[in-house]
């Protein structure tokens, strides 16, 4: 079945870092892939998003390409802020259905 | 800006217990989901609805869950015997139905923290 693998964390990183944050998929037809962020205490909420291949979505300088020959969606940002700790979930939406696939999560935690 | 919204935000029930989580979607979606987080774990499927029946539903929803929109705003998950392991934090979330699949993200509530005790 439709499917997505991100990578495990945690992932710590010092302000300004550079981040990624890798997510791979399987699925059948073309999906639309987006990335959510939890913060603490708090529900999921959209980052970004890519509906066709090569599209690149991107918010809060955060980016992701939609790679189809790769079938992935790798989450970057070049100078993470503290601000930016949070649980960060790749997801898909198959083509032909309405049933969200989360991956796993990857805690990311930026310290000053 | 329009939201999810979920109620209560925490509930603590015994085990054994029915309990009832509400959900009001945005308005003009069609698409409603329930989804669970149990602590430090992954976000897992439970049941999509629409045109006011079960769409998909995963292995998870089992007999003792059932999903109802019993009014034109309300979206509620029912556990009718709740276990320690439906502990969790539990997501309702609403999404636009679009041919073109350009705006159908899920849009999530705050969520509703079950503990069973």
């Amino acid at each position: 079945g439709d499917s997505v693998t991100q990578m495990e964390g945690p992932v710590t990183l010092s302000e300004e870092a550079f981040l990624t944050i890798n997510c791979t998929y399987t699925a059948t037809g073309y999906p639309s892939l987006f990335w959510y962020v939890q913060y603490p205490g708090e529900g999921l909420q959209l980052l970004l998003k890519a509906t066709k291949a090569d599209d690149k979505g991107s918010n809060k300088g955060f980016e992701a390409t939609y790679r189809k020959e790769t079938t992935s969606f790798h989450l970057e940002k070049g100078s993470v802020q503290v601000s930016d700790s949070a649980v960060y979930f790749c997801a898909l939406l198959a083509y032909n259905n309405n049933d969200m696939r989360f991956g796993a999560g990857t805690r990311l935690t930026v310290k000053p | 800006e329009p939201e999810v919204t979920q109620t209560p935000s925490h509930q603590v029930t015994q085990m054994g217990q029915e309990v009832i989580l509400r959900c009001v979607p945005i308005s003009n979606h069609l698409y409603f989901y329930w989804y669970r987080q149990i602590l430090g774990q992954k976000v897992e499927f439970l049941v999509s609805f629409y045109n006011n029946e079960i769409s998909e539903k995963s292995e998870i929803f089992d007999d003792q869950f059932s999903v109802e929109r019993p009014d034109g705003s309300n979206f509620t998950l029912k556990i009718r015997s709740t276990k320690l392991e439906d502990s969790a934090m539990y997501f309702c979330a609403s999404s636009e139905w679009s041919r073109e699949r350009t705006n159908t993200e899920a849009f999530f509530g705050q969520g509703t923290r079950l503990t069973v005790v």
